[in-house]
């Protein structure tokens, strides 16, 4: 079955520092969601990516979709206390959401 | 509203006995509904899905059981846990004409 792999598993990084997340589909996807977990908590839609080669940006979030529809990536630029938590990338198809594996994020102040 | 309600919250359950986690959701009707076991630490297992009253589409095979008996209700079920099905229990739904996932708070499962 489809599988959605997700590194790196882990980050810590100093506050200020960028960060940036990894996804990869083993099949093409129609189109790819992220979202964001914060400890203890459920995980929220954070964007939809839904062209080949597409790249969207939230404030300092960047969201990239690979030309081959396989890949995405998510982008932290100077990363903050708050961006703490575990951020999930996800294979939307017509009923099923496959999620990746998630990368959890630490900022270290 | 698009509220999610789950419970309980949180429970501790012996190895052996019965589940039933309870999903209702308001707002929008005929959503499509979603059960996901994340276990400690990890990623999000897609259970169960259910595009309407009745109809079940099971993921993956287990000790497991859902049914969805009405429209805005969504039940999780087993009859006799094992260690390994402790874990956060998340219901999501989603809306005729979106395809963004809404998530409940989610239901904490511990079995000892």
């Amino acid at each position: 079955g489809q599988q959605v792999m997700q590194i790196p598993q882990y980050q810590h990084v100093q506050e200020g520092e960028d960060f940036t997340t990894y996804c990869n589909s083993s099949t093409t996807l129609s189109n790819i969601q992220w979202y964001k977990q914060r400890p203890g908590g459920h995980p929220v839609f954070l964007i939809q990516l839904v062209k080949s080669g597409e790249v969207k940006k939230q404030k300092r979030l960047t969201f990239q979709f690979g030309e081959a529809k396989k890949n995405s990536s998510l982008h932290i630029t100077a990363t903050q206390t708050t961006d703490v938590g575990t951020y999930f990338c996800a294979g939307a198809g017509t009923y099923k959401y496959i999620f990746g594996t998630g990368t959890r994020l630490k900022v270290l102040a | 509203s698009q509220t999610i309600h789950q419970w309980p919250a949180t429970l501790v359950q012996p190895v052996g006995s019965p589940l039933s986690l309870e999903c209702t959701v308001e707002g929008t009707s005929n959503p499509n509904l979603y059960w996901y076991r994340q276990a400690a630490g990890r990623g999000l297992q897609l259970l169960f899905y259910s595009v309407g009253i009745g109809q079940i589409s099971s993921e993956v095979p287990q000790n497991l059981s859902a049914s969805r008996p009405q429209d805005r209700q969504f039940i999780l079920s087993s009859k006799k846990l094992l260690l390994s099905d402790s874990g956060f229990y998340l219901c999501a739904r989603v809306n005729s004409g979106a395809n963004v996932l809404t998530f409940g708070a989610g239901s904490r499962l511990t079995v000892l």
